[in-house]
């Protein structure tokens, strides 16, 4: 089956930082490009960052940038997602996403994991 | 960043109904067909149901479809059936941030 399963979503105080892994089985995890998208409570869909198929390229969104960190081990079909600085508008449902190329729609999806920022 | 914006942000229809759902880049630069549609319901992770603007992902139902290019974006459901009432959200990957529309949500009239 393919599926991806997040994990390491947790209620953490304001500044404190998370690991978020992604698990992947079912599919050629080393070919696709790996996305992180979060849902913050009754708001929509918000795209976070983007890791390369080798691991080499990252992209984050202006809103992440300098406190979020991606990386992958493809020996062991996982991403991570490294959360630091975390605030309060960083609460949402973390969904880890897989595309088959750069331009490439996102066919795969996980879950979702809770991060709650709060004191 | 390119900002997609969804018309209407909610709509009531029947089971049975014609829902037409719309999707536009608000930028001068076109985004080609880099437009993809995603079914949402709550608690579940989000499917895809159109890449590429109007290419149907496999295992989805006919009803759905997409249409557009540029700018002007459409997804279609006909025949709304029950396990259709989800909110409804368009995103391009044209540029980085792979934007998402504001979603809309469709509900039971």
């Amino acid at each position: 089956e393919v599926q991806l399963v997040e994990s390491g979503g947790d209620l953490v105080q304001p500044g404190g930082s998370l690991r978020l892994s992604c698990s992947a089985s079912g599919f050629t995890f080393s070919s696709y490009i790996i996305h992180w998208v979060r849902q913050a409570p009754g708001k929509g869909l918000e795209y976070v960052s983007a890791i390369s198929s080798d691991g080499v390229g990252t992209y984050y969104a202006d809103s992440v940038q300098g406190r979020f960190t991606m990386s992958r081990d493809n020996s062991k079909n996982t991403v991570y997602l490294q959360v630091s600085s975390l605030r309060d508008v960083d609460t949402a449902v973390y969904y880890c996403v897989a595309a088959r190329s750069g331009r490439g729609a996102f066919d795969i999806w996980g879950q979702g994991t809770m991060v709650t920022v709060s004191s | 960043d390119i900002q997609m914006t969804q018309s209407p942000s909610s709509l009531s229809a029947s089971v049975g109904d014609r829902v037409t759902i719309s999707c536009r880049a608000s930028q001068a630069i076109t985004i080609s067909t880099y437009l993809n549609w995603y079914q949402h319901k709550p608690g579940k992770a989000p499917k895809l149901l159109i890449y590429d603007a109007s290419s149907l992902q496999s295992g989805v139902p006919s009803r759905f479809s997409g249409s557009g290019s540029g700018t002007e974006f459409t997804l279609t459901i006909n025949s709304l059936q029950p396990e259709d009432f989800a909110t409804y959200y368009c995103q391009q990957t044209y540029n980085t941030p792979f934007t998402f529309g504001p979603g809309t949500k469709v509900d039971i009239k």
